[in-house]
């Protein structure tokens, strides 16, 4: 079956605790991004990677790291997590950023 | 700037009737447009988009879309709404550097029965 995986499902954690999100995708996309979910504000781009060590900041990169070491997965790293990173994020994957988004199941982060 | 607006958080109709979500775009050049769907503790799926063609987008789920160029609009719709249908709905637009999509802040639709 076609899809995007994410892990953890839900996290909480304390500020300051460096913590990955991992995310996967088993349609060899080249394109992935990454976007977090606040009430009010619809989603906003974190970081975004159009292929293998290709990776570029979104609107919203502001404490957050990805990799791109394999085509399939594309983590996101909280270096040093702070309460206003607490939100929903999405990791999502297609042929191209023009082409049809597939978006993983989210993780709820909470920093506490 | 580049941007989409969803002007209603919320969209009440009934079942069996004709449901409206609306959305305005501002963008650059041709826009790539597209609609989302979210149920409740489940992640973003595609519903339909618009690239070229005929202005009128058929897609999942019995939804289709209008665009209006002159409107810079991109309405979603569908003619007997169901309960399930209940869900928060994004529209998109491909931004200007073609890298990202950018998202309308969400329209929850509330299908009663």
């Amino acid at each position: 079956e076609a899809q995007v995986t994410q892990n953890p499902r839900y996290l909480i954690t304390v500020t300051g605790k460096k913590l990955t999100v991992t995310c996967s995708q088993n349609m060899n996309h080249e394109y992935m991004s990454w976007y977090r979910q606040d009430p009010g504000l619809g989603l906003r781009q974190i970081y975004y990677s159009m292929n293998v060590e290709v990776t570029d900041k979104g609107d919203v990169p502001e404490g957050y790291k990805v990799s791109r070491k394999e085509k399939r997965n594309f983590p996101l790293i909280l270096e040093s997590p702070s309460p206003n990173q607490t939100s929903l994020y999405f990791c999502a994957s297609s042929r191209n950023p023009t082409d049809t988004q597939y978006f993983g199941p989210g993780t709820r982060l909470t920093v506490l | 700037a580049q941007s989409v607006a969803q002007p209603e958080d919320q969209v009440n109709v009934a079942e069996g009737n004709p449901l409206t979500v609306k959305c305005t775009y501002s963008v650059s050049g041709n826009p790539y447009l597209f609609w989302y769907v979210q149920y409740p503790n489940r992640g973003l799926q595609f519903l339909l988009k618009y690239i070229t063609g005929d202005n009128l987008v058929k897609g999942s789920y019995g939804f289709e879309a209008e665009f209006n160029k002159s409107q810079t609009s991109f309405h979603l719709k569908k003619p007997s709404a169901l309960v399930s249908d209940s869900a928060l709905y994004f529209c998109a637009v491909r931004d200007i550097t073609g890298t990202a999509l950018i998202f309308g802040k969400g329209t929850t639709l509330s299908v009663s029965s």
